[in-house]
C-alpha cells in the first residue's frame, strides 16, 4: 500500500497569511493526488484534484502543486473560514490511501 | 447527488453492523459508492467500493473477509456490513461517490452522506 505523509501536523497562521502545506508519497503517483478540507463533525470536502485542479466552487485562493511524490497545498490570504483539518489523498493506486491531516488554526 | 445514511448505531464486540446509504438525485447505476471511514482524531480509511450498475465490488485486504458492501437499485441504497466488530471499529463511516475524468484518469471523492457514527463497546 502507498503510504502518505504530511507536515505540519498543525499549524497557527493569521487571517491574511499564506499557507503552505506538503504532502510526500511512499512511492511514485504521477499527479493522482487529492486535497481535502475538513471542518468538525463534516465530511471531507474536496479542494484539489490531479495535484492542482481546482475543484468547481472553491475559492481560487486555493491551489496545488507536486508530481511524483512531493506535493503542496497552498493557501493565500488565509481566511477565518479556512481553519479546517486538511489530507492529502492518493488516487493512483488501490486501496486510496489519505495522509494523517494538517489542522489549521486562526 | 444526494447522499444520506441511517443513523447512530452501538454494538457489542463481536456483532455486526448494517449502515445503509440512499442516493438522490441522478442515476443510482450510473455511480460507484465508496465507504471510508474515520475514528476520532485519525486520517480517514478507505473501506471498499461497489459499482452500481453491475455490482462489483472490491475491498481492501485489511478488511477481506469482514466486509460486505452491498446495493439495492430498486431502492437507490448502498449498505456496507462489518462482521467480527471490534473496538477498533468504532468510528464514524461514511459513503461517497468516485468521479472518474476517463481523459485524464483523475478520480476523486466528490458527493459524501453525513455520516454515521458506529460505537462498539461492551
Amino acid at each position: 500500500d502507498i503510504q502518505m505523509s504530511q507536515s505540519p501536523s498543525s499549524l497557527s497562521a493569521s487571517v491574511g497569511d499564506r499557507v503552505t502545506i506538503t504532502c510526500r508519497a511512499s512511492q511514485t503517483i504521477g499527479d493522482h493526488l487529492n486535497w481535502y478540507q475538513q471542518k468538525p463533525g463534516k465530511a471531507p470536502k474536496v479542494l484539489i484534484y490531479g495535484a492542482s485542479g481546482l475543484q468547481g466552487g472553491v475559492p481560487s485562493r486555493f491551489s496545488g502543486s507536486g508530481s511524483g511524490t512531493d506535493f503542496a497545498l497552498t493557501i493565500t490570504s488565509l481566511q477565518p473560514g479556512d481553519s479546517a483539518t486538511y489530507y492529502c489523498q492518493q488516487s493512483h493506486s488501490t486501496p486510496v490511501t489519505f495522509g494523517g491531516g494538517t489542522k489549521v488554526e486562526i | 447527488v444526494q447522499l444520506v445514511q441511517s443513523g447512530a448505531e452501538v454494538k457489542k464486540p463481536g456483532a455486526s453492523v448494517k449502515v445503509s446509504c440512499k442516493a438522490f438525485g441522478n442515476s443510482f447505476t450510473d455511480n460507484s459508492f465508496h465507504w471510508v471511514r474515520q475514528a476520532p482524531g485519525q486520517r480517514p480509511e478507505w473501506m471498499g467500493w461497489i459499482n452500481a450498475g453491475n455490482g462489483n465490488t472490491k475491498y481492501p485486504h485489511t478488511l477481506q473477509g469482514r466486509i460486505n458492501i452491498t446495493r439495492d437499485s430498486s431502492a437507490s441504497t448502498a449498505y456496507m456490513e462489518l462482521s467480527s466488530l471490534r473496538s477498533e471499529d468504532s468510528a464514524v463511516y461514511y459513503c461517497t461517490t468516485l468521479v472518474y475524468d476517463i481523459l485524464t484518469g483523475y478520480k476523486y471523492f466528490d458527493y459524501w452522506g453525513q455520516g454515521t457514527l458506529v460505537t462498539v463497546s461492551s
